[in-house]
């Protein structure tokens, strides 16, 4: 398994702001994803972060708004930049190992957006 | 259309009752995988039980079986002697790995609440 952590575990913020999200795993994983549950919704993938490139963005998901950090195989960064009330959701931090079928989730950043 | 499908949007059991959970997929990828995750209300995704396109036994983990049935293509939950900690909202989600992606879809959850 893995442990993952995520910072901050919620946070309220300003409409036009920006925050960044972080993501610490305890071991070296091979992916890492990042997705986005609005209130009272299913889980939808943002992007997968690439460690050492630029991050894979899923359709309807802009590097401009959301963009990726993934300096090394433990780490990475999700930064929602010029936030607004339509942001306010939960953020998590999944990751996976190749040829490992398990993926988990750290605990979530809890976002509203005012 | 959807890749995953949950039609119970809330479901009761009775403490110490069993309860089926109900999920279909769709998918055109011979090679896929099927998961079952517990949201609590603190928002955590707490990795249940797994089953891959291949397994020939449906699988199990203490509590949580997974009823597998590829022809109808279903993953059903089974929860055994429910307990008032299993109320959580669960969600079905599938990876697909002809793509390479490896990324999970969910389906829209299925709220479980039980009663004492």
């Amino acid at each position: 398994s893995a442990v993952i952590s995520q910072k901050p575990s919620r946070d309220i913020c300003q409409r036009g702001t920006s925050l960044t999200i972080q993501c610490q795993v305890d071991s070296q994983v091979t992916m890492m994803f990042w997705y986005r549950q609005q209130p009272g919704q299913s889980l939808t993938l943002i992007a997968t972060a690439n460690q050492g490139s630029e991050a894979t963005y899923e359709s309807g998901f802009v590097i401009d708004k959301f963009p990726i950090s993934r300096p090394n195989l433990t780490f990475s960064t999700l930064t929602v930049s010029n936030m607004s009330p339509e942001d306010s959701s939960i953020y998590l931090c999944s990751v996976a190992r190749t040829g490992n079928y398990e993926q988990y989730f750290g605990p979530g950043t809890r976002l509203t957006v005012t | 259309a959807q890749k995953i499908t949950q039609t119970q949007p809330g479901m009761f059991v009775q403490e110490k009752e069993a309860v089926t959970l109900d999920c279909t997929y769709d998918t055109s990828d011979p090679s896929y995988g099927l998961f079952w995750y517990k949201q609590p209300s603190s928002g955590e995704m707490i990795f249940l039980i797994y089953q891959g396109s291949y397994d020939q036994q449906n699988a199990t983990e203490g509590r949580y079986s997974l009823n597998f049935q590829k022809a109808r293509k279903s993953a059903n939950l089974v929860i055994s002697a429910s307990q008032l900690g299993d109320s959580a909202m669960y969600f079905c989600a599938m990876r697909e790995t002809a793509t390479g992606a490896n990324n999970l879809f969910f389906g829209t959850g299925t709220r479980l609440t039980v009663i004492p």
